[in-house]
């Protein structure tokens, strides 16, 4: 298995625009999680999904944020309309139930 | 509120010497440890994971303990490497699947 795959790598985008960054869960795990990490705050838990199901959003900072599964194999993190304070790595993680949870490669979002 | 502390913030160690790096918690109720190996770019990759039962864990040179009682763990790495310039990060689990990170230990290790 590839792991899991997150995309794009890198985005950058000015004030206003939305963004939507694109996670590819490792096949037969029912968890995944979105998480964003910045120097300043560390890693923080936005939502977790459990058999495509949101289970907890309430580390989503506001209504400007949402996540979708519309699937087992495919999750997606949208920030619409985005700010410069949004600006982190956003990391997506798959796990089988409470097992050890695989993170993916990251997207790097900057927002100018 | 669940919090995971982690020290030093920093530190450098020069190669092929051991150092040990320490994560207090209050997390509860508890379910697991995990201490994650960051390198710069990249996702975490995990270490070790252990449970309630388990004190001690090793994965080639590191080696991490758990004390339950006094909710505290520790990551040893024996014999240091370049490659083990990284951010390592304590991660608790409740039995609730909530996950509650330490900020992480910057390790650099130099030559």
């Amino acid at each position: 298995d590839a792991g899991v795959i997150q995309s794009p790598r890198h985005e950058v985008t000015e004030m206003g625009q939305e963004v939507t960054l694109r996670c590819k869960p490792i096949s037969g795990h029912n968890s995944l999680f979105w998480y964003r990490q910045t120097m300043m705050r560390g890693l923080e838990l936005l939502i977790y999904f459990n058999n495509n199901v949101p289970i907890d959003d309430s580390g989503m900072p506001e209504d400007r944020f949402s996540a979708k599964m519309p699937n087992a194999s495919f999750s997606t993190l949208k920030i619409q309309p985005s700010e410069p304070r949004d600006s982190a790595v956003y990391f997506c993680a798959s796990s089988l139930g409470q097992g050890e949870a695989f993170f993916g490669q990251g997207t790097r979002l900057t927002v100018v | 509120k669940n919090q995971v502390e982690q020290s030093p913030q920093s530190l450098i160690i020069l190669e092929g010497k051991n150092c040990t790096l320490q994560c207090n918690y209050t997390v509860s109720p508890f379910s697991n440890l995990r201490w994650y190996k960051q390198d710069t770019g990249r996702g975490p990759v995990s270490l070790t994971i252990m449970t309630f039962s388990e004190n001690t864990k090793s994965n080639g040179r590191y080696t991490a303990t758990l004390d339950a009682d006094t909710k505290q763990s520790s990551l040893h790495i024996t014999a240091s490497q370049l490659s083990d310039s990284a951010s390592y990060i304590c991660v608790v689990s409740a039995t609730d699947y909530k996950l509650s990170f330490g900020a992480g230990t910057t390790v650099t290790v130099r030559a």
